[in-house]
Parts: C-alpha cells; sequence; structure tokens
C-alpha cells in the first residue's frame, strides 16, 4: 500500500496548547497537502506544501516537509475547541496523476 | 476554489439494490476522482474519472461495482451496485484544480446499507 502514516493517531489537548502531527509517505512527491474532516463529513482543505517548499504558514499553521525524511508536520497554534476534527494528510505522488493518498489521520480533541 | 455539492447527502439502501450518486462543480474541470471512505478509517481512491476518457479504476475496484459516467466538465456519476453491508461507508468526489494542485472535495455522501 502506498498510504501514508500519520502519529499520533489520537491527540487530546487543553484549549491554548499547541498540537503537533506527523505525516510519513513512500515515495517522491509533487506535493503534500493537509486536510480537516468534522464528524465524517466532507474534507476542508488547509494547507498545500509543494515538494521545493520546506515550510509554509497559514493563519495558526505551520506546515514543514522534509523530502529527504519523507515527512511533513502540521502544527497548529493556540488550539481551540473548533479544532476538534480529524487531520489528514494526502501526498500527489511523482507521475501519479494527481490522484491523492491518503494517510491513516490524526484525531485531535481540544478540551476547555 | 470549486464550490462541489453531492446527492444524496446520506442514504440507507438495502443489500442487493443499487445506489447513483451525483457530484456537481460550479466550473468546468478536466480531472475528477472518487474516494470512499470507510467507518473509522481514511480515503481510499476509488477511480479517476477524465471527461472524455473511460474511468480509471485502482486496485481492488472494478467498473462492474463502480460504474462511473462523466458527461461533460462539470458533473460525474458514481454507481455503487448490487450492494452489500459492507459497501457501507462515506463516498467522496473531489476535482483538481490542475496537475499538481489543491483538490476540493465534495460533502460527501453517507451510504448505510442494511
Amino acid at each position: 500500500s502506498q498510504q501514508g502514516e500519520e502519529d499520533p493517531q489520537a491527540l487530546s489537548i487543553q484549549e491554548g496548547e499547541n498540537a503537533t502531527m506527523n505525516c510519513s509517505y513512500k515515495t517522491s512527491i509533487n506535493n503534500l497537502q493537509w486536510y480537516r474532516q468534522n464528524s465524517g463529513r466532507g474534507l476542508v482543505h488547509l494547507i498545500l506544501i509543494r515538494s521545493n517548499e520546506r515550510e509554509k504558514h497559514s493563519g495558526r499553521l505551520r506546515v514543514t516537509l522534509d523530502t529527504s525524511k519523507k515527512s511533513s508536520s502540521l502544527l497548529i497554534t493556540a488550539s481551540r475547541a473548533a479544532d476538534t476534527a480529524s487531520y489528514f494528510c494526502a501526498t500527489d505522488l511523482t507521475g501519479g496523476g494527481n490522484k491523492l493518498t491518503f494517510g491513516t489521520g490524526t484525531q485531535l480533541k481540544v478540551e476547555l | 476554489s470549486a464550490v462541489i455539492s453531492q446527492k444524496p447527502s446520506r442514504d440507507i439502501c438495502q443489500r442487493g439494490t443499487s445506489l447513483t450518486i451525483q457530484c456537481q462543480v460550479d466550473s468546468q474541470v478536466t480531472m475528477m476522482f472518487w474516494y470512499r471512505q470507510q467507518p473509522g478509517q481514511s480515503l481510499t481512491l476509488i477511480a479517476t474519472a477524465n471527461q472524455g476518457s473511460e474511468a480509471t479504476y485502482e486496485s481492488g475496484f472494478v467498473i462492474d461495482k463502480f460504474p462511473i459516467s462523466r458527461p461533460n466538465l462539470t458533473f460525474s456519476t458514481l454507481t455503487v451496485s448490487n450492494m452489500s453491508p459492507e459497501d457501507s461507508s462515506i463516498y467522496l468526489c473531489s476535482v483538481g484544480a490542475g496537475a499538481k494542485e489543491t483538490q476540493y472535495f465534495g460533502p460527501g455522501t453517507r451510504l448505510l446499507v442494511l
């Protein structure tokens, strides 16, 4: 399977704390995308980082990419209860025709 | 970004029947994809549906079970045929903004097969 691995599988933190999720993949990529899913609903696109980029920011989100280690991380700073969701990384593999291969996901719970 | 709608949003079906899921996009797109998300799992690609060509299925998925239509650049359907309880999943369509670009997802169709 080409599916990437994410860790942790589940993460529970207090509001205001930072949350870090990690994603590892297996082969060469064009880009890596992070998505959020609330309670089994549709996926919300968070951020795309290209293979030639190392870090990207969007609001309270910070994504890093290390192509030598085939890994990425998503940092959510100053978390809020509304950040409670499942987070997935997805890789657009080189030569893959733009289809995405999803990681196993991290369930984040932010408690008040 | 593309706005994508899916119909139905959810359905409960009897085993042995078929359900057709519609995906509508507010702009013309070349690439459309269909994914399945089984309960508590991540997303798995079923097939790529590009307008003007036959759908390309991933390993483990076949056209007889999941026939796909792509009649134009804004619309696609996925049929889940001869359903069994194992087909209970969320089915999502997505569109690519372009090669190597962001993919946007529809809200999903939650299917329960009894």
